[in-house]
């Protein structure tokens, strides 16, 4: 299975800033995707980030809030863009390796 | 059509009592279900999970029963232990070659195992 690292594990911002999310994989992976996990809800896709190509976007979901880089097969990021209280959540990434996903640790993000 | 959709919202149980958990769906192209558990300030970890040509699967004290043409599918727990205790999550996805793969959740059982 895949080790999977997320930078930062956790952060407070303040309402109208952006923070970027860093998920590092040990191996090459073709999938990875971002997740929203609101509190006490369950996961949402955010969307799917293929390298070499732009981010898929999940329905409620657009570029300029949620702005994803892929720069090659182990790396990905996701901004989370001019946030408000309502962006505070976990925000987690996950790669499908062996024909299912396995997710990282998570970014607890609070906005005040 | 794209929802999952998972019962009980919490579940609360005696140790070594079986935990069940429910889950349905509606997209027949669904092929692939998977369970997790989530600890609290942790991502979900997987499992177990199911393909449709079986009707269960069964890994140590966890067993998936799935019922295709009821479309659903369920987690048993058998000996519930106290670390046990967590939220889990179904979760359907297509996984054909012109899929993504992309995971649908259900929306989370919150189970408690009392000593």
């Amino acid at each position: 299975s895949a080790v999977i690292s997320q930078k930062p594990s956790r952060d407070i911002c303040q309402r109208g800033t952006s923070l970027t999310i860093q998920c590092q994989v040990d191996s090459q992976v073709t999938m990875m995707f971002w997740y929203r996990q609101q509190p006490g809800q369950s996961l949402t896709l955010i969307a799917t980030a293929n390298q070499g190509s732009e981010a898929t976007y999940e329905s409620g979901f657009v570029i300029d809030k949620f702005p994803i880089s892929r720069p090659n097969l182990t790396f990905s990021t996701l901004t989370v863009s001019n946030m408000s209280p309502e962006d505070s959540s976990i925000y987690l990434c996950s790669v499908g390796l062996t024909g299912t996903e396995e997710f990282g640790p998570g970014t607890r993000l609070t906005v005040l | 059509q794209q929802q999952v959709k998972q019962s009980p919202q919490s579940l609360i149980v005696q140790k070594g009592g079986i935990s069940i958990i429910n889950c349905a769906y509606e997209n027949t192209a669904f092929d692939y279900f998977p369970w997790y558990q989530q600890f609290p300030g942790k991502g979900p970890a997987l499992l177990i999970a199911i393909r449709p040509d079986v009707s269960e699967k069964k890994e140590g004290r966890f067993t998936i029963s799935f019922n295709k043409s009821a479309k659903q599918f369920s987690l048993h727990i058998m000996d519930s232990q106290p670390g046990d205790s967590a939220t889990y999550f179904c979760a359907a996805s297509m996984t054909g070659s012109s899929n993504t793969g992309k995971l649908i959740f259900g929306q989370g059982t919150t189970l408690q195992v009392k000593p």
